[in-house]
């Protein structure tokens, strides 16, 4: 089945310890975007790539970095940087055309030990 | 700044009675408007787009129709497992594939 897989499901992080969320796609998509999403607050962009080896920030970048070596996998880092990491991240892809929806993984929920 | 605001933050439902669930933008240059349904620890599935006002899309107890200020998810007779949040996404021109999602609406449906 084509879809998109993120791992961990959970994951637990160390003050000044830098984790990295994986996001995996097999819907042959050049687009892949990562969210942040919060309690009672809307999905916030964190980066987003159109094509392989070129990102852009979104709008709540400071504290992260992305990588996209390959069409399938867009890997978030969260940094020792980001002072508030706890939330549920959520990785999409799309064709990267204006009317075509954005397609979801599941998410991975990262917690402060 | 272009803004989507949903409303009610959150609705409660006996089974079988219809409501609508809202979608107001401001953006300018509508590219596209999505709805998406996401189920507690789980990541958002489309539902529908809308491109134009006056245009609409079914999908069994869900009608979703699009004007020039706002969207509406009407939902008929639901049923408990309509029980989610509703998100509202906006694509406006020039913003590559980007997408402006509002808050969400948390609606519950009791049996």
């Amino acid at each position: 089945d084509g879809g998109i897989t993120q791992s961990p499901k959970y994951l637990f992080r160390k003050e000044g310890q830098n984790v990295t969320l994986s996001c995996e796609q097999n819907l042959n998509h050049d687009a892949m975007y990562w969210y942040r999403q919060d309690p009672g607050q809307g999905l916030r962009l964190i980066y987003y790539s159109q094509i392989v080896n070129d990102f852009q920030k979104g709008d709540i970048a400071e504290g992260y970095s992305v990588s996209r070596e390959k069409k399938e996998s867009f890997p978030l880092t969260v940094t020792s940087a980001q002072k508030n990491p706890t939330a549920f991240y959520l990785c999409a892809s799309s064709s990267g055309q204006a009317d075509q929806p954005q397609h979801f993984g599941d998410g991975t929920r990262l917690s402060i030990l | 700044e272009d803004q989507v605001t949903q409303s009610p933050e959150a609705l409660r439902l006996q089974e079988g009675e219809s409501s609508s669930l809202n979608c107001s933008y401001t953006v300018s240059g509508l590219r596209g408007l999505f709805w998406y349904r996401q189920d507690p620890g789980k990541g958002p599935e489309f539902l529908f787009t809308l491109y134009s006002a006056g245009e609409e899309k079914e999908k069994e107890r869900l009608k979703a129709t699009l004007t020039k200020k706002e969207s509406f998810l009407h939902i008929t007779a639901p049923k408990p497992e309509d029980s989610a949040t509703y998100l509202c996404a906006v694509r406006y021109t020039g913003a590559n594939s980007k997408l402006t999602f509002g808050k969400g609406i948390t609606l519950s449906v009791r049996p």
